[in-house]
């Protein structure tokens, strides 16, 4: 257990409805990354914050997502009008250190059907 | 952005053998890399950061290796145990910040 938390674990909607997950990390004000793993693949980078601050979006990440982290604690992940391909699992990530060593959540599955 | 490529796919082994992966990215622009542990239902556990030509890490019977002039890394498993049975993902780094992830290897460890 590496003490980051995401909620919920599992999410089942149909498609065309908006999602949000949450993720919790172990301790406010460093690094938060959002990844994207479908079958087969490794993750696949989205996001990350330092503190507050948005600074990096891949381009995997379409208008129809939106990430937040206010006041540098918790982040959120919304998608609007879900597809199915956006079925996945969602992983959040903590940097703690000085060589950007990555703690995971144990991830959001999401089904769109 | 990093094109990271690790081989075999999948394995299987008994318990007991000895085995090994291996992890292949650009040379260029390195900047550390990483590799977790990934068991069915839950989070991906970090084994090892590497960042300099040569390193090697240990962490009781798993240690990896790192050539960033060749750009490969191998992590080796001694004595497999039913335990190790896991997916193995490496991670490049460029810039400090975002991870690219290989798509992993699959080990089952058959008693």
């Amino acid at each position: 257990d590496t003490g980051v938390s995401q909620n919920p674990r599992h999410k089942i909607t149909k498609r065309g409805q908006n999602v949000t997950f949450r993720c919790d990390p172990i301790s406010e004000h460093n690094r938060l990354y959002w990844y994207r793993q479908t079958l087969g693949q490794g993750p696949e980078f989205l996001t990350y914050f330092q503190n507050e601050a948005q600074l990096e979006k891949s381009r995997l990440l379409s208008d129809r997502f939106s990430a937040e982290r206010p006041k540098g604690s918790f982040s959120t992940l919304e998608i609007q009008r879900t597809e199915q391909g956006d079925s996945a699992m969602y992983l959040c990530a903590q940097s703690v250190g000085s060589y950007n060593e990555q703690f995971f959540g144990p991830g959001t599955r999401l089904t769109v059907l | 952005i990093l094109n990271v490529e690790q081989s075999p796919q999948s394995l299987h082994v008994q318990e007991g053998d000895s085995t090994n992966f291996t992890c292949s990215f650009p040379s260029s622009n390195f900047y550390a890399l990483h590799w977790y542990r990934w068991e069915t239902a839950k989070s991906p556990e970090a084994l090892f950061v590497m960042t300099l030509n040569g390193d090697e890490k240990k962490k009781g019977r798993i240690s990896a290796t790192l050539n960033t002039k060749e750009g490969y890394s191998y992590l080796y498993i001694k004595g497999s145990q039913p335990e190790d049975s896991a997916t193995y993902l490496c991670a490049g780094e460029t810039s400090g910040s975002r991870l690219t992830f290989g798509e992993g290897t699959q080990l089952t460890v058959n008693p």
